[in-house]
C-alpha cells in the first residue's frame, strides 16, 4: 500500500521559534496532502490543503501566516508552524491523497511540544 | 466543521464481548473509513466502505453503511484487550476530496 513518512515524529521547541514538520509521500505522487492538527483526547481538525505548486487552502479559523504550507513537489509538503507558542503543543498528522483521488494515506503524526 | 458525530463518546466492555460504534454525517459521500488511534500515536487504517456498498468485512471487524440516514456502524466481534483505543469514521465528502474526522469514540476493553 501507499506509504506516508511524516518526520519528525516528535519535537521538543522554546517558544518564540519556527518547527518545520515534513510530510513525504514514497511511493506515488501525491498532488494533495492534507494537514491536521488534533489536541489530547480530541479528533483531528483539518487545517489545510496542500496543493502541489500553488498556495495552501486553509480552514476557518486557521492562521495563514502562522502556519505556513510549502508543497513544493509531488513527494513533499511542508508545514512550518512560525513563533510558536505553548497553545501550539498538538499533535500534528498529515495525509496524502493518491493519483485517483479516492484515498488518502496518513503519516504517523508529529508531537509538538512548546515549552 | 465536523463531517462525522459518532456514539458512543466512550464505551467500556469485558473482553469477548462485542463493540459496536456508530457515526453518523451530514452531506454526501464518496467513501467512508475507519481508523483506530492507540493513545498519542498515528492513525491505523481498518476499513473503507464506499459510497455504493451496504456491508464490508474484514477480519473481526464489521462495518455497514446506510446512505439514505447518513450513518455508519463499526462492530467489532470477540474483542479482546489490545483493541483498546480510540476508533475515528472519516469520510470522503462528494464533489471535493477532504477526509472530515468524527469526534471518535474512546474504546476500553478489560481484561
Amino acid at each position: 500500500g501507499a506509504v506516508v513518512s511524516q518526520h519528525p515524529s516528535w519535537v521538543i521547541c522554546k517558544s518564540g521559534t519556527s518547527v518545520k514538520i515534513e510530510c513525504r509521500s514514497l511511493d506515488f505522487q501525491a498532488t494533495t496532502m492534507f494537514w491536521y492538527r488534533q489536541f489530547p483526547k480530541q479528533s483531528l481538525m483539518l487545517m489545510a490543503t496542500s496543493n502541489e505548486g500553488s498556495k495552501a487552502t486553509y480552514e476557518q479559523g486557521v492562521e495563514k501566516d502562522k502556519f505556513l504550507i510549502n508543497h513544493a513537489s509531488l513527494t513533499l509538503s511542508t508545514l512550518t508552524v512560525t513563533s510558536a507558542h505553548p497553545e501550539d503543543s498538538s499533535f500534528y498528522i498529515c495525509s496524502a491523497l493518491t493519483g485517483r483521488g479516492t484515498e488518502a494515506f496518513f503519516g504517523q503524526g508529529t508531537r509538538l511540544t512548546v515549552v | 466543521s465536523q463531517q462525522g458525530e459518532e456514539d458512543p463518546q466512550a464505551l467500556s466492555i469485558q473482553e469477548g464481548e462485542n463493540a459496536t460504534m456508530n457515526c453518523s454525517y451530514k452531506t454526501s459521500i464518496n467513501n467512508l473509513q475507519w481508523y483506530r488511534q492507540n493513545s498519542g500515536r498515528g492513525l491505523v487504517h481498518l476499513i473503507l466502505i464506499r459510497s455504493n456498498e451496504r456491508e464490508k468485512h474484514s477480519g473481526r471487524l464489521r462495518v455497514t453503511l446506510d446512505t439514505s440516514k447518513k450513518s455508519s456502524s463499526l462492530l467489532i466481534t470477540a474483542s479482546r484487550a489490545a483493541d483498546t483505543a480510540s476508533y475515528f469514521c472519516a469520510t470522503d465528502v462528494t464533489g471535493g476530496f477532504k477526509t472530515i474526522f468524527g469526534a471518535g469514540t474512546r474504546l476500553f476493553v478489560k481484561a
